[in-house]
């Protein structure tokens, strides 16, 4: 079946540290792959995608890049703050099947001064 | 202007009483979805309406029952309530047939049952 594994957390790092968040996935087909961060006490929010082997997404310095040879789509940020404590969740989408996200268990990260 | 929203916010009720989570949203989708996440964080699909039509229904008891009396709403409706249904209820929405068919989450109902 499909799956999505993650880095246990939670990731505790001092501001301006340099992020990786985990991610592989398991699939029948070719998935594309998301990056959710749920800030505390909020739902959702997409954070980065990309569609197909090589591509990279990205946004607010949040990047990451499917890599189908190693089935793969870690997070990275180069330097980051203290507002970007939340849990991520990386996700994978299966053309049809009723466009339904199977997410992993979730990364904390906690950032501190 | 919220576009996913949800009512209520905090539902504290006892094993055994049945009641209703509402799903509302403003943004013109045709799908939307019912999510679970556990004391763990674990995030995992429920259903989903497309079109007031259900096409998934993810191995979930029969006491929760979807409705979707329009493409704008979709809501929950739990029966005979267990303690193991404790959990914060996401709704989303989304339009087929776009790019990425991003999925838009609403701001979770806690679900604590006593």
């Amino acid at each position: 079946g499909n799956s999505v594994t993650q880095m246990e957390g939670p990731v505790t790092l001092s501001e301006e540290a340099f992020l990786t968040i985990n991610c592989t996935y398991t699939a029948t087909g070719y998935p594309s792959l998301f990056w959710y961060v749920q800030y505390p006490g909020e739902g959702l929010q997409l954070l980065l995608k990309a569609t197909k082997a090589d591509d990279k997404g990205s946004n607010k310095g949040f990047e990451a890049t499917y890599r189908k040879e190693t089935t793969s789509f870690h997070l990275e940020k180069g330097s980051v703050q203290v507002s970007d404590s939340a849990v991520y969740f990386c996700a994978l989408k299966l053309t049809g099947g009723g466009n339904k996200l199977t997410f992993g268990t979730g990364t904390q990260l906690k950032v501190e001064l | 202007d919220t576009a996913v929203s949800q009512t209520p916010k905090y539902l504290v009720t006892q094993m055994g009483n049945d009641k209703s989570i509402k799903c509302e949203q403003n943004l013109g989708h045709d799908t939307m979805y019912w999510y679970k996440q556990d004391s763990k964080k674990f995030l995992k699909i429920m259903f989903s309406y497309n079109n007031k039509e259900l096409i998934i229904n993810e191995t979930v008891p029969n006491r929760f029952s979807p409705k979707s009396p329009d493409k704008a709403h979709l809501n929950l409706h739990i029966n005979s309530l267990e303690l193991g249904d404790s959990a914060v209820y996401f709704c989303a929405s989304s339009q087929q047939g776009t790019t990425y068919n991003e999925q838009f989450f609403g701001p979770g109902t806690r679900l604590t049952v006593l």
